[in-house]
């Protein structure tokens, strides 16, 4: 059974699309997590939400919107997607100490 | 912000040797994690250090805290090219538990030669 599940692996698209990436975690955690990794190895924060409520909007930019539809649930939908979007997307989820990570969305854009 | 800067970057050492990394920063944190990551895949949570002087071992790794809670290391011992990956420290922002924010290091790619 795997703990954070997240869709599509891969995903290569070209400028100006829209696309989207679940995820899906069977812990029971009521926090999740956006986080994003760039080409240098580095993790760096970009939504939180805990039991459905938005609790953290690190200075993204609003083509990239959340949305939890519930708290085992945390979507991201992208708008008008840039070459500077190329980065592995994560999905983690947590209780009290340590995050579980899914295996990540690399995303490509062309 | 807090930050958390990893020592060395790059590590490349032949099975068998041991080796140090670090993570320090200027601030205090209520607890540090350490993570392990392999490519094509997620980081996996390794250890939480909460108190101040605290060590823990996992097998042959070796995890410290700092006394004053700003620093914490990672030993290796007899490093295997099992042990080759990414390796990761993290901390909550302040006043936070680990249900908050985490602000991650650099990292530390470490290859193991056999």
């Amino acid at each position: 059974d795997t703990a954070v599940s997240q869709t599509p692996k891969y995903l290569v698209t070209q400028m100006g699309n829209d696309k989207s990436i679940k995820c899906e975690q069977n812990l029971g955690h009521d926090t999740m997590y956006w986080y994003k990794q760039d080409s240098k190895k580095f993790l760096k924060i970009m939504f939180s939400y805990n039991n459905k409520e938005l609790i953290i909007n690190e200075t993204v930019p609003n083509r990239f919107s959340p949305k939890s539809p519930d708290k085992a649930h945390l979507n991201l939908h992208i708008n008008s997607l840039e070459l500077g979007d190329s980065a592995v997307y994560f999905c983690a989820s947590s209780r009290i100490y340590g995050y579980t990570f899914g295996s990540g969305t690399r995303l490509t854009v062309v | 912000t807090q930050l958390l800067e990893q020592s060395p970057q790059f590590l490349s050492i032949q099975e068998g040797e041991n080796l140090t990394v670090y993570c320090n920063s200027s601030s205090v944190f209520s607890s540090l994690q350490w993570y392990r990551q392999e490519p094509g895949e997620g980081p996996v949570l390794l250890v939480t250090v909460v108190t101040g002087g605290e060590v823990k071992k996992l097998k042959r790794l070796t995890f410290q805290f700092g006394d004053a809670r700003k620093d914490s290391s990672l030993h290796i011992t007899a490093a295997q090219p099992g042990d080759t990956g990414l390796y990761l420290c993290a901390g909550p922002d302040a006043g936070g538990t680990s249900y908050g924010k985490l602000t991650f290091g650099q990292g530390t790619i470490l290859t193991v030669h056999p």
